[in-house]
């Protein structure tokens, strides 16, 4: 089972660059999440999906983009890449029928460096 | 108020010890309360969670520990092997709107001594 795939694993931009991360999830899940995780600091919430074509702001949006057209595919977009932007980033996703119990799976990560 | 305060940072504990770690929130709409494990160069992965209406869970040597009143809930390893050395981190979900949302403490990096 390949779960929460996320491309790609590690990458380097310089300043200003943009870039898309990518994560697609084969579990039939509603909900898509992408977290940014700095040391010390936890995971922080940039975006989420409830469904195809319904994405909301987390805790740390800006800066980012995303767009979710398919049930599978929740791509994030740097457009203009800054050194605060360093970060491993993950995604997530998750079945949610409205109830508390309901447990997330995680891709494996990108680290990404800005230069 | 969407934070968990997680305690502490970091803990090295001996073999065969006991590894305790805290958290506490403010925001009296969370309504479950996970806890996720990660391994370096692996995203985090849900080892057990508990509902605010029980005041402890647990399976094998992982229990959580939830105290409604005082808004704090904290993880304990049982018999702590080398193999438990990761990061954990507490979480809390709630639902706003439509949507429910997953938050997450800042994480403790266990370290366990052979």
């Amino acid at each position: 089972n390949a779960g929460v795939t996320q491309t790609p694993k590690f990458r380097i931009l310089k300043i200003g660059q943009s870039m898309t991360l990518q994560c697609a999830q084969d579990m039939n899940h509603n909900y898509m999440y992408w977290y940014r995780q700095d040391p010390g600091m936890g995971l922080k919430l940039i975006y989420y999906s409830v469904g195809a074509g319904i994405t909301d702001k987390g805790e740390v949006p800006n800066g980012y983009n995303v767009s979710r057209s398919t049930t599978e595919d929740f791509p994030l977009r740097l457009e203009l890449a800054a050194p605060s932007q360093t970060s491993v980033y993950f995604c997530a996703s998750s079945y949610s029928t409205g109830q508390p119990n309901t447990e997330a799976f995680f891709g494996q990560g990108t680290r990404l460096t800005v230069v | 108020q969407q934070q968990v305060k997680q305690s502490p940072q970091s803990l090295i504990v001996q073999k065969g010890g006991i590894s305790i770690i805290n958290c506490a929130y403010e925001n009296t709409a969370f309504d479950y309360f996970p806890w996720y494990q990660q391994f370096p160069g692996k995203g985090p992965a849900l080892l057990i969670a508990i509902r605010p209406d029980v005041s402890e869970k647990k399976e094998g040597r992982f229990t959580i520990s939830f105290n409604k009143s005082a808004k704090q809930f904290s993880l304990h390893i049982m018999d702590s092997q080398p193999g438990d050395s990761a990061t954990y981190f507490c979480a809390a979900t709630f639902s706003s709107g439509s949507a429910r949302q997953l938050t997450f403490g800042s994480g403790t990096q266990l370290t366990v001594l052979p």
